[in-house]
């Protein structure tokens, strides 16, 4: 099976520069997804990554390494918005075209001020 | 472009009644997903559809939850009957069809309804 490591909870003031990281025993995988979710809220997609390297959206970066099998998020310039839950997903092939996501635990941000 | 939506927001039911939660996906969207998602995890599939077909429902508890998706476009997910443990946010997500090896399979998520039972 698949299984996505992460920290439960990561702390950080704002205008820091937080990483989360994502740890995966998983092969035969299309890419490594971050979504972000405020509570109460829809899970909403931050970014991807098919290759391994960086990514970069705006204040968010993420990175992938297949050989380590490991990859992270990156927040930079941190917001009080960002406070939210961040998730690392794996796609996975179905048969055909079909493609599926295996999620993480989840890391809780909390931003202070 | 409206978004995937997701009713009803809220359900509170005792143990061993029913319940139904409807999701209507982004339109043209082909792929539609089901997801529970107890509190402090991650959401974790239950039921994946593409078109009307199912695609892969291995994950769903078909001794008390069932899921269709007629004419390809709206689903309902339903559990019958309910246990304590089947408290969580259920939700639904939408996706396009892409040719394999495509950079991203982005899902929209819907707002979820959030069950409680008693």
């Amino acid at each position: 099976g698949q299984s996505l490591e992460q920290p439960s909870e990561v702390t950080a003031v704002e205008g820091a520069i937080v990483q989360i990281n994502c740890t995966y025993q998983t092969s035969g995988f299309y890419g490594l997804s971050w979504y972000q979710q405020h509570d109460g809220g829809a899970p909403t997609f931050l970014s991807y990554n098919a290759l391994d390297g960086l990514e970069e959206t705006g204040r968010f970066s993420s990175f992938l390494s297949r050989s380590d099998s490991y990859g992270y998020l990156l927040l930079q310039e941190l917001q009080m918005k960002d406070s939210a839950s961040y998730f690392c997903a794996v796609t996975l092939p179905l048969r055909g075209s079909a493609r599926q996501l295996t999620f993480g635990s989840g890391t809780q941000l909390t931003v202070l001020p | 472009e409206a978004g995937v939506a997701q009713s009803p927001r809220y359900k509170i039911i005792e143990k061993r009644q029913s319940v139904a939660f409807w999701c209507n996906p982004i339109s043209g969207h082909a792929t539609l997903y089901w997801y529970q998602q107890i509190l402090g995890q991650g959401p974790k599939l239950l039921i994946q559809f593409q078109n009307n077909g199912v695609v892969d429902d291995s994950q769903l508890p078909k001794d008390r939850f069932s899921a269709e998706r007629l004419k390809g476009v709206d689903s309902t997910l339903k559990i019958q009957p309910a246990k304590l443990e089947d408290s969580a946010v259920y939700l639904c997500a939408s996706s396009l069809v892409l040719p394999s090896g495509s950079r991203a399979d982005t899902q929209y998520f819907g707002p979820g309804t959030r069950l409680t039972v008693l």
